[in-house]
């Protein structure tokens, strides 16, 4: 059974760059994952799927200031130019064994 | 455009249904699964089930025993049923869209307290 690993929190400086990263388990290196981020008070947003070559297609409206790229079992998330609106949980997603599987998500805080 | 709108009871007494809808506008209703997933206060989300037009459901076998997913396709609805709710149940609940593997539409979601 795949398992989706967060880091529990992150931080950086607003105008900067942060790198968030979604680990999957042993073995399960070919998993496309989505990224989502849920706002303070907010329900979720889907950001966008990443593939494991590192094929994103992103949701609607969704700028170009957050990409994904992907590396054997991890699967980042790069937020660029960061503003205050991006101080989220973000949460990566995936399917496995019947089931819909999320990651414990990351509090990013915006310094 | 694709959205989502979900309904349902909000306070509920231990024991008793759960019960919420999501009405689906825009896009291909058939083309999809639907989900339901939930989020304790201050905790991430967990996967409930899913469904898809012709009732073919998908549940998360921690909740199976007391769920039910079911479909309108008349109406570009579905529902969710959790049977004999306690204080755990306390969350709020969304709906989403299902596109392979990816959710890649949330609604707005609600929150469903469960209190004596």
């Amino acid at each position: 059974q795949v398992v989706l690993t967060q880091s529990p929190s992150a931080s950086a400086s607003l105008g900067a760059s942060v790198r968030l990263t979604c680990t999957l388990s042993s073995g399960h290196n070919t998993y496309a994952i989505a990224w989502h981020q849920q706002q303070s008070e907010k329900g979720p947003r889907f950001l966008m799927k990443l593939d494991s070559d590192g094929t994103q297609t992103k949701g609607d409206g969704i700028p170009d200031r957050f990409s994904g790229s992907s590396s054997g079992t991890e699967r980042y998330l790069t937020i660029s130019s960061l503003q205050s609106e991006d101080e989220a949980d973000y949460y990566c997603q995936t399917w496995g064994a019947g089931i819909v599987l999320f990651g414990g998500g990351t509090k990013l805080t915006v310094l | 455009q694709v959205q989502l709108q979900q309904w349902g009871a909000g306070l509920l007494k231990p024991s008793e249904t759960l019960s919420l809808t999501c009405a689906v506008y825009g896009g291909s209703f058939s083309s999809y699964y639907w989900s339901w997933i939930r989020q304790p206060p201050g905790k991430g989300l967990e996967w409930i089930g899913e469904i898809n037009h012709t009732g073919n459901t998908n549940y998360n076998p921690s909740l199976k025993s007391r769920v039910t997913i079911s479909v309108d396709t008349s109406k570009n609805q579905f529902s969710l049923k959790v049977n004999s709710v306690t204080a755990a149940d306390t969350a709020v609940y969304y709906c989403a869209r299902a596109a392979l593997v990816i959710i890649d539409y949330w609604g707005q979601g609600a929150l469903v307290t469960v209190s004596s």
